[in-house]
């Protein structure tokens, strides 16, 4: 089955800008959403397509994707973003939904 | 306003059987794909099953080995998922979400979740 993996953790001071990887065999291919998931609260998606944002997400969020990495960066990190962060893809081979295990953005 | 809205949670023992909903308003229920996620204690995400805008295609995962049981009803708006011979390590926090298209595909996404229902599942 198709495996996607993230970094647990990644620090980065306010103000600064926060890049949280997904990495996976030719993931470049696949089309990666990525959702944002606060402490008792559902998750929300923050960018689909590899690059698009939905409506209400700000432009700091932005997403690429290549080779094997999809990267969700956030610029100009706020006190409000810390989060885990889970990037997502649809295996057509195996016909299932697989998340990466998540990856908790702490604003130092 | 699209709304996703999750009941049927609760305490169970093991090996019994509990029967989640999810109740749709603010969009054409019947025009999407719909979803189960769960999130079980300090966890992350974990995809459980997904089902088509006419329930013709039915996708579960593996770990479950068939006692999950995906359903629909588009005139009651309504996504259900059956849970039986349920096992310490389903407790989990089980979440709606609705796909962008009658059926999950490349390109599909979860931009709606409900809040979710907890379930546990312990003597």
């Amino acid at each position: 089955s198709y495996v996607l993996t993230q970094p647990p953790s990644v620090s980065v001071a306010p103000g600064e800008t926060a890049r949280i990887t997904c990495g996976g065999n030719n993931i470049g291919t696949k089309s990666v959403n990525w959702c944002q998931q606060k402490p008792g609260q559902a998750p929300v998606l923050v960018i689909y397509s590899d690059t698009d944002r939905p409506s209400g997400i700000p432009e700091r969020f932005s997403g690429s994707n290549s080779g094997n990495t999809a990267t969700l960066t956030v610029s100009r990190v706020e006190g409000g973003d810390e989060a885990d962060f889970y990037c997502q893809v649809w295996d057509s081979s195996s016909a299932h939904w697989v998340f990466g295990g998540g990856t908790k953005l702490s604003v130092l | 306003e699209v709304q996703l809205v999750e009941s049927g949670g609760g305490l169970v023992k093991p090996g019994g059987s509990l029967r989640l909903s999810c109740v749709a308003s603010g969009f054409i229920f019947s025009s999407h794909s719909m979803n189960w996620v769960r999130q079980a204690p300090g966890k992350g995400l974990e995809w459980v099953s997904s089902i088509s805008s006419t329930s013709d295609y039915i996708y579960y995962a593996d770990s479950l080995k068939g006692r999950f049981t995906i359903s629909r009803d588009n005139a009651r708006n309504s996504l259900f998922l059956q849970m039986n011979s349920l096992r310490a390590d389903d407790t989990a926090v089980y979440y709606c979400a609705r796909g962008l298209y009658g059926t999950s595909s490349e390109g599909d996404n979860f931009q709606y979740w409900g809040p979710g229902t907890v379930v546990t599942v312990s003597s």
